[in-house]
């Protein structure tokens, strides 16, 4: 069975790009989650869907990230403009509805910004 | 909000010694809790979870993890380790009210070194 993809695996950006992250969930998950991680830390979500609808986004920082999941399967996440307190880690996750599922996660982006 | 402690941000330990890892959280209903892993450059592998069942927990590669209530944790164990456990190892609690109830909140994991 595949796993959850994500790709670039690591984008290396300037102050003020654009970026993007795609996601590809595991086969049949209609729950789909962002997290960012950043260095040293656990990962936060940022924005859980379900199947197309965003039913949590608190804590995605409307003003620089959006996110869609069209025709709710795959999902991309985009920063604009980056700016350097965005460099992290990336994760995509992936899970059947209830709330003990398993979150599988990818392998993440790891994003650098100069 | 739901909130995870990880004691110990290093644990060393030496193979087939004992591997205890601490997780505490905070919740005001019975929670939900996981433990992952994550090797380098690799995303997060579930080990184990509670969901309100037993309170001793077995996972895979060994490692087993349980909930005390009274204590407000979930360590989780290993008796002997190996090189291959190797790694970071994040606990996580999952929301408990609305729209929070699929989030999962994370430790800020322990990184876990284990020496021949």
């Amino acid at each position: 069975e595949a796993g959850v993809v994500q790709s670039p695996r690591y984008k290396i950006i300037e102050k003020k790009q654009p970026v993007a992250f795609w996601c590809n969930p595991i086969s049949g998950h209609n729950t789909l989650y962002w997290y960012r991680q950043n260095l040293g830390q656990g990962p936060e979500l940022l924005i859980r869907y379900e199947n197309e609808e965003a039913v949590d986004d608190s804590q995605l920082p409307k003003d620089r990230f959006s996110a869609e999941r069209l025709k709710g399967v795959d999902s991309t996440l985009k920063i604009q403009p980056a700016e350097l307190g965005d460099s992290a880690v990336y994760l995509c996750a992936s899970s059947f509805p209830r709330h003990t599922d398993t979150q599988y996660f990818g392998p993440g982006t790891r994003l650098t910004v100069l | 909000a739901q909130s995870v402690t990880q004691l110990g941000s290093h644990v060393s330990v030496s193979e087939g010694a004992l591997v205890l890892l601490r997780c505490n959280y905070s919740s005001s209903v019975p929670p939900y809790l996981f433990w992952y892993v994550q090797y380098p450059n690799q995303g997060l592998q579930l080990l184990l979870k509670y969901t309100s069942a037993a309170t001793l927990v077995k996972g895979i590669n060994g490692f087993e993890a349980e909930f005390k209530k009274s204590e407000t944790s979930f360590h989780l164990t290993k008796p002997s380790a190996h090189m291959s456990d190797a790694a970071e190892y994040f606990c996580a609690v999952s929301g408990d009210r609305g729209s929070t109830l699929g989030r999962l909140y994370f430790g800020r994991g322990t990184q876990l070194t284990v020496w021949p």
